[in-house]
C-alpha cells in the first residue's frame, strides 16, 4: 500500500517558469511533511519541510502548500532554473507503531528538467 | 557532504550470491536507516536501527538482514540475490538530538546483479 502518492512522475519546465508537484497522504498520524531533492548519483537532501499546523512554508525560491482537509501538500518552485534539475522526492512522517521509531514515507518521486 | 559513508558505491555480483553493504553514519548519530530506490518503486523503507537496536521493518525481504554494531556503522546483508534485487540501497542516518524530520544520506551502493 502506497500512503503517500506523488504526481507527476516527470516534469519538464522552461527556465524561468513555475514548477508544481504533488502528493497526497492517506495516514493522518502524519504529523510531518519534507520534500527532499536527489541528483544524479548523490544521495537525496532535505530541501524544505513543514507541519500540519500551517497552510504553506516558503524558502527562497521553494514553496510548500499544505492542506490539511485534502490531504494534499504540493511544492513549488518559482523561477525555474537549469540547476534545479533534479529527481523531487516528497516523504511524510509518523512515529512508527509506537516502538519509538520515527521514519519517512516517500512518494515515487519526480524527474525535472528546467530547459533553458 | 552529509557525513554519511556507503561502501562499496558499486557493486556487480550473480544470481544466487551474498552481499554486504555497510555505512558509517554521521558522527553522533544513533540512528541509521536502510531504504532502497528503484526505479518503478521509489525509495522503499527496509529498516531502521536504533543504538544497535532494531526498531522498525519496512519491505524488506526474509533474505535480507541488517545490524548495527557498537561503534554504529550499520550492515546490511544481501543473499540468495535475485535479479529484482539490482537496485540502489541508501543508507541515512537522523540527529543525535532525536527526531527533527531530516534524515542524512549517503550517496548509495549500487548494486547490479546478474
Amino acid at each position: 500500500q502506497q500512503q503517500v502518492k506523488q504526481s507527476p512522475q516527470s516534469l519538464i519546465v522552461q527556465k524561468g517558469g513555475i514548477s508544481i508537484i504533488n502528493c497526497a497522504y492517506e495516514n493522518t498520524a502524519f504529523d510531518y511533511f519534507p520534500w527532499y531533492q536527489q541528483f544524479p548519483g548523490k544521495g537525496p537532501a532535505l530541501l524544505i519541510a513543514i507541519r500540519p499546523d500551517v497552510s504553506e512554508k516558503k524558502e527562497g525560491r521553494f514553496t510548500i502548500s499544505f492542506n490539511k482537509s485534502a490531504k494534499q501538500f504540493s511544492l513549488h518552485i518559482m523561477d525555474s532554473q537549469p540547476g534545479d534539475s533534479a529527481t523531487y522526492f516528497c516523504a511524510a512522517s509518523s512515529a512508527y507503531s509506537g516502538a519509538g521509531s520515527y521514519q519517512l514515507t516517500f512518494g515515487k518521486g519526480t524527474k525535472l528538467s528546467v530547459i533553458p | 557532504d552529509s557525513g554519511v559513508t556507503q561502501t562499496p558505491k558499486h557493486l556487480i555480483t550473480a544470481t544466487g550470491q551474498r552481499v554486504t553493504l555497510r555505512c558509517s553514519p554521521r558522527s553522533g548519530d544513533l540512528s541509521v536507516y536502510w531504504y532502497q530506490q528503484s526505479l518503478d518503486q521509489g525509495l522503499q523503507f527496509l529498516i531502521h536501527y536504533y543504538n544497535g537496536e532494531e526498531r522498525a521493518k519496512g519491505n524488506i525481504l526474509e533474505r535480507f538482514s541488517a545490524q548495527q554494531f557498537p561503534d554504529l556503522h550499520s550492515e546490511l546483508n544481501l543473499s540468495s540475490l535475485e535479479l529484482g534485487d539490482s537496485a540502489l540501497y541508501f543508507c541515512a542516518s537522523s540527529s543525535r538530538q532525536g527526531w527533527t524530520g531530516e534524515l542524512f544520506f549517503g550517496e548509495g551502493s549500487r548494486l547490479t546483479v546478474l
